[in-house]
């Protein structure tokens, strides 16, 4: 099946830029996306990549996609306090006729002052 | 706009006890999912929904059941608790399952305790 892998936490200086990354198993991804969980809360959809893009920007995110290597990450410029959050990376194929996300573990983002 | 809404926010059960989790979506969503959230976990898929009448199996379907009443909900209940279901259930919706840019839409979740 599926496997979609990220590292648990990622910690920066508020100014600095983050790198999430993210890796997937499946080769037939048609769509892969960066959900965002703040405390809380439910989560919220970033931004997403079709799978014949390599790079997608959007103000101070930039989705970048590797997909020889199975590789997803998601850039945040300028990290601020309010960016610090629970960051999934999901990708969707049609596996069994639907495109059900497989979602990863989670990668907590804490930010300094 | 209410997106999907998730109740109740918080409950504690006894083991054995049963409830129910409700979940109301209002943007006209055809697919509809419950995802269970455990520490360094992730989500997993318990069960889904892709269209009003039908259900389908998840990832961890074991002790739970799901009902899609109409178009609109879609309620998870726990016949008997177990501490194992301890855990942070969310409810999604999406417009279809089968477009293959499915975007799910989350409810704010509901922290479940079992003792």
């Amino acid at each position: 099946g599926e496997d979609v892998e990220q590292s648990l936490f990622l910690s920066v200086r508020e100014g600095d830029s983050s790198v999430i990354n993210c890796t997937y198993t499946d080769s037939s991804s048609t769509y892969l996306y960066w959900y965002k969980q703040e405390p809380g809360a439910g989560l919220q959809l970033l931004t997403y990549i079709f799978s014949n893009m390599d790079m997608k920007q959007d103000q101070r995110l930039t989705v970048l996609l590797n997909k020889k290597d199975k590789h997803l990450s998601l850039r945040i410029a300028d990290t601020q306090t309010g960016d610090s959050a629970i960051y999934f990376c999901a990708e969707s194929d049609a596996s069994g006729g639907s495109y059900i996300p497989t979602f990863g573990r989670g990668t907590s983002l804490i930010v300094h002052p | 706009n209410a997106g999907v809404t998730q109740t109740p926010k918080f409950q504690v059960l006894k083991t054995g006890q049963s409830m129910t989790l409700q979940c109301a979506q209002d943007m006209n969503h055809n697919s509809m999912y419950w995802y269970r959230q455990d520490p360094g976990m992730g989500l997993r898929l318990i069960y889904y929904s892709a269209s009003e009448g039908t259900t389908d199996k998840g990832e961890v379907p074991n002790g739970y059941n799901v009902s899609r009443l109409n178009k609109r909900e879609f309620s998870l209940r726990l016949e008997s608790a177990a501490p194992s279901q301890t855990s942070v259930y969310f409810c999604a919706s999406s417009e279809n399952f089968s477009l293959a840019k499915n975007i799910q839409y989350f409810g704010a979740g509901t922290r479940l305790s079992v003792l």
